[in-house]
């Protein structure tokens, strides 16, 4: 089966830096992507990566690694209103999206 | 710009009435979804669009129906609500079945009683 895994909660102080894993066991692969959903919320398109490597956009990066089925999203100087949800999804062969259940991450002061 | 527009925004609903939930976009993207969000599980996928005039069955379409007739609208409709579909319903599209990412409406809660 496929499945997306992904830490169910995390907390980091404000101003610090915070990495949200996620491997995944998909049926081929075509891309992977990050989400952010505030509470109450739609998701919202953060990062996509198809090729090894890091992308960096501002604040956010992220990672890929094909070879191992893993990435990560690494949030610097953390903000109180990153505090939200972090979905990760994958493409896979069918270019049909796989979810993981997000991992909400808590900012304290 | 409005992107993608959902209703209603909140529902109560009795079991076994008939409810279609409204999705429209204004960004002449080729595909559209339909998914579910419930506590501790991922986004499941109902039903999907590639393009006008076409759907397709998600992961969990048992229960839900969809029609295509225009790029804009993909209207979701229970026949029969039960309570097991108690959730929250978000619309996506996007610019095509492999391209690009997905952009969603602010969703529709759901409550069947």
């Amino acid at each position: 089966g496929q499945n997306i895994d992904q830490p169910t909660e995390m907390t980091a102080t404000e101003g610090a830096i915070v990495q949200i894993n996620c491997t995944y066991q998909t049926s081929g692969f075509n891309g992977l992507f990050w989400y952010q959903q505030h509470a109450g919320e739609a998701p919202t398109f953060l990062s996509y990566n198809v090729l090894d490597g890091l992308e960096e956009k501002g604040r956010f990066s992220s990672f890929l690694s094909r070879s191992k089925g893993y990435s990560y999203l690494l949030l610097k100087e953390l903000q109180m209103k990153d505090s939200a949800s972090y979905l990760c999804a994958v493409r896979d062969s069918n270019y049909q999206l796989i979810w993981g259940a997000g991992t909400k991450l808590i900012i304290k002061p | 710009i409005a992107g993608i527009t959902q209703a209603p925004t909140s529902q109560i609903l009795a079991a076994g009435r008939r409810m279609t939930l409204r999705c429209t976009q204004d960004m002449r993207h080729n595909a559209m979804y339909w998914y579910r969000q419930d506590l501790g599980l991922g986004l499941r996928l109902i039903h999907y669009s590639n393009t006008a005039g076409t759907t397709g069955k998600g992961e969990v379409p048992d229960g839900y129906s969809v029609s295509r007739a225009n790029t804009d609208d993909f209207p979701l409709t229970l026949a029969s609500a039960v309570p097991s579909q108690t959730s929250v319903y978000f619309c996506a599209s996007s610019d095509g079945p492999d391209t690009g990412e997905l952009f969603f409406g602010e969703g529709s809660r759901l409550t069947v009683l």
